[in-house]
């Protein structure tokens, strides 16, 4: 089983839409949870760090789930602008706490 | 701050020369990582340094990569006897322990 587990996607949604991306992670001593985004043929970077009460930040929500080894994000009035891959990012702390990415979610917010 | 950088942003090479990757982590962050990424694909961890720690070198394709880190700060991957295989945008990632991952703009490698 992969440590990290995303659904690939792609997600194609209209502009206005909320769309919602899961993520498993498979050691549930893991502490640490990040989503992340990547635009075409850029770096990734920093979306937002999940916490165990849940956050919000504008448009987007995280969620961790322990009991069921989840972390979720609810991105709500999709923009063009939202198109990108998703990545999800956990701790593994069977590997000295080495940060772990998901392949990524593929989202698509068409006009 | 500064952010992390990478040199050199582009590199063309030809089959079978060696290559060297630099990158300069945020100054105080204790991990390092290196990554590739081809065209359309997601991150492929390479390596791994926590602070004083043996590197976690699980990622390594072949035994062509390697590579370390000096003083706890300035890292170099490297490639000897690049393949086309190799082409690909090789990324470099700093953090503070269990906190969130700073990128580099990458360099991005092109095997001829």
């Amino acid at each position: 089983r992969k440590e990290v587990e995303q659904d690939p996607g792609p997600f194609n949604v209209p502009e206005g839409a909320t769309v919602a991306f899961n993520c498993t992670y498979s050691n549930s001593a893991s502490q640490s949870f990040f989503w992340y985004r990547q635009d075409c043929r850029k770096e990734p970077k920093l979306l937002m760090s999940v916490y165990s009460s849940g956050n919000e930040d504008g448009r987007f929500t995280a969620q961790l789930n322990r009991a069921s080894q989840y972390i979720s994000l609810l991105i709500r009035d999709s923009k063009l602008s939202d198109s990108a891959t998703y990545l999800c990012v956990v701790n593994s702390p069977e590997y000295g706490n080495k940060l772990v990415f998901g392949a990524g979610t593929i989202l698509r917010v068409k006009s | 701050g500064a952010g992390v950088s990478q040199s050199p942003s582009n590199k063309v090479t030809e089959k079978g020369k060696d290559v060297e990757l630099r990158c300069d982590p945020i100054s105080g962050h204790t991990a390092l990582y290196w990554y590739r990424q081809s065209l359309g694909q997601g991150l492929e961890f390479l390596i791994y340094f926590q602070g004083n720690s043996a590197p976690d070198k699980s990622g390594l394709p072949s035994d062509r990569f390697s590579a370390e880190r000096t003083g706890g700060s300035v890292s170099t991957l490297t490639i000897q006897r690049t393949q086309q295989e190799d082409s690909a945008v090789y990324l470099c990632a700093s953090s503070i322990n269990l906190g969130e991952q700073y990128f580099g703009p990458g360099t991005r490698l092109t095997v001829t």
